[in-house]
C-alpha cells in the first residue's frame, strides 16, 4: 500500500529564506507526484506536477525534485516571502491498472515571518 | 464559471439527517474526484467519475456514502443518517484527463453533523 509521509509536520522560517520540503513515499510505481499548497478554509492549488519520466519542474520560485527510485520529492522555495505561508502538500498517483486516486501525505504548514 | 465550484460552502445538520453536496467541474474536464478532509488529517479519496466508465467507489467509507455524476458535468454526493465523525471539509477535483492530469480543487464543502 502506497504511504507518502512529508517531514517536518510545521516549518517557521524568517522573510527571505530558501527552504526545502520533503516528501518521501513508500513504493516508487507512480504515474506522477503533484505539489499543491492550501491556505485556511480554502481549497487545493497545484503547484507543481512531475511525471514519472522527469527529475524536476520548476515555476517561478518554486522547483521541484522527483527522485524515483528513492522515493523522494522536495519541494525548494526561493526566497521566501509571507505569502507562501500555507499547507503544502504533495501527493503520488500509484502506477496501479484501475487507480486513478491521489495518495496524499499530511503536509507541511509552513510560515514565513516578515 | 473558470473554476471548479461546490455547494455548500457549509452545512450544519443534526445527527440522523441526510445530507447533498454539489460539485460543478470546470466544463470540459473528464474526471472528477471526491475526498475528505477530517480536521487535522490528509485527504481521503472517497470516489472517481470519467467520463462514462463506472466510477471507483473504492474510498467510500460505509454505504450511507453515494455519489452520482451526469454525463461529464456536475457530481452530487451523498451522505444517509448522517453520524459526528462525517464532519470534514469535502473537496472535489475535476482533471482534463484521468491519468496524468493536473487537479484542480474547488474551496470545499465544510460539514458540521451536531
Amino acid at each position: 500500500k502506497q504511504e507518502v509521509t512529508q517531514i517536518p509536520a510545521a516549518l517557521s522560517v524568517p522573510e527571505g529564506e530558501n527552504l526545502v520540503l520533503n516528501c518521501s513515499f513508500t513504493d516508487s510505481a507512480i504515474y506522477n507526484l503533484q505539489w499543491f499548497r492550501q491556505d485556511p478554509g480554502k481549497g487545493l492549488t497545484s503547484l507543481l506536477l512531475i511525471q514519472s519520466s522527469q527529475r524536476e519542474q520548476t515555476s517561478g520560485r518554486l522547483n521541484a525534485s522527483l527522485d524515483k527510485s528513492s522515493g523522494r520529492s522536495t519541494l525548494y522555495i526561493a526566497a521566501s516571502q509571507p505569502g507562501d505561508s500555507a499547507t503544502y502538500l504533495c501527493a503520488v498517483r500509484p502506477r496501479i491498472q484501475g487507480a486513478q486516486k491521489l495518495v496524499f501525505g499530511q503536509g507541511t504548514r509552513l510560515t514565513i515571518n516578515p | 464559471g473558470a473554476g471548479v465550484s461546490q455547494s455548500p460552502s457549509n452545512k450544519v445538520t443534526e445527527k440522523g439527517k441526510d445530507v447533498e453536496l454539489r460539485c460543478d467541474p470546470i466544463s470540459g474536464h473528464t474526471a472528477l474526484y471526491w475526498y475528505r478532509q477530517r480536521l487535522g488529517q490528509g485527504l481521503e479519496f472517497l470516489i472517481y467519475f470519467q467520463g462514462n466508465s463506472a466510477p471507483d467507489k473504492s474510498g467510500l467509507p460505509s454505504d450511507r456514502f453515494s455519489a452520482e455524476r451526469t454525463g461529464e458535468s456536475v457530481s452530487t454526493l451523498t451522505i444517509q443518517r448522517t453520524q459526528q465523525e462525517d464532519s470534514a471539509v469535502y473537496l472535489c477535483a475535476s482533471s482534463p484527463r484521468g491519468e496524468g492530469g493536473v487537479l484542480f480543487f474547488g474551496e470545499g464543502s465544510r460539514l458540521t453533523v451536531l
